[in-house]
């Protein structure tokens, strides 16, 4: 079974401070991770995906294979990242199971 | 074209009442996808197409549920008898099969619905 999991669903952090969000995943293949967002009022997005290795808005994730692990992070954390954050994990899209499995989110809130 | 789309936006119906939302993908994206978002979850994966085939179909689709594409290009989710237990935010999202950004899916506003 595939689950993703991210123990924090409200996050606080002051403005300038660094972001770390956390997302712990599960799969017995080679899984594809991403991270997807959620502004307020708005549509879920993709922010990150691992195997593109880019740099979006500041943040980076890492796949960790070893800890399972994709964590998100931010060195200094904006106003504007305020809003909700899922990790999601699916199979290989070339080898099926595609489906998207989100974890439950993480609520951001930027202290200004 | 702007992205996906989903009509209704927001449904309001009585229990036992049937439903039926649309999603409209992005022109040339082949794979379409529904998931299901209740208060404080993440989306949850109901089904998907390759252009009009169904390929696969979460446990969460039961035999109340429907969803066709029988053009291969817009979707209808029906929902028949509805029970309160359907009130959820329905998700509806799509990409191009191949192309590099691996299984990047770009998602719908969504439909909101209550079961009163």
């Amino acid at each position: 079974a595939q689950r993703v999991t991210q123990p924090e669903k409200l996050l606080s952090v002051f403005k300038g401070a660094p972001v770390e969000l956390k997302c712990n995943y599960s799969y017995s293949g080679s899984p594809e991770l991403f991270w997807y967002v959620q502004y307020s009022r708005q549509r879920l997005q993709l922010l990150l995906r691992h195997i593109s290795r880019e740099s979006i808005k500041g943040f980076t994730a890492d796949l960790n294979k070893g800890e399972t692990s994709f964590h998100l992070k931010k060195p200094f954390a904006q106003e504007e990242d305020s809003a909700m954050y899922y990790c999601a994990l699916s199979g290989r899209s070339n080898f099926g199971n595609e489906k998207l499995t989100f974890g439950t989110g993480t609520r951001l809130t930027i202290i200004p | 074209d702007t992205g996906v789309s989903q009509d209704p936006r927001h449904k309001i119906t009585k229990r036992g009442q049937n439903v039926t939302f649309r999603c409209d993908p992005i022109s040339e994206h082949n794979r379409l996808y529904w998931y299901r978002q209740t208060l404080g979850q993440g989306p949850e994966f109901l089904t998907y197409f390759q252009n009009e085939a169904q390929l696969e179909k979460s446990r969460l689709l039961s035999d109340r549920f429907s969803a066709e594409r029988p053009k291969g290009s817009f979707s209808t989710l029906e929902i028949q008898r509805t029970e309160q237990g359907d009130s959820a935010m329905y998700l509806c999202a799509s990409r191009r099969q191949g192309t590099s950004g691996g299984n990047e899916q770009f998602f719908g506003p969504g439909t909101r619905l209550t079961v009163l």
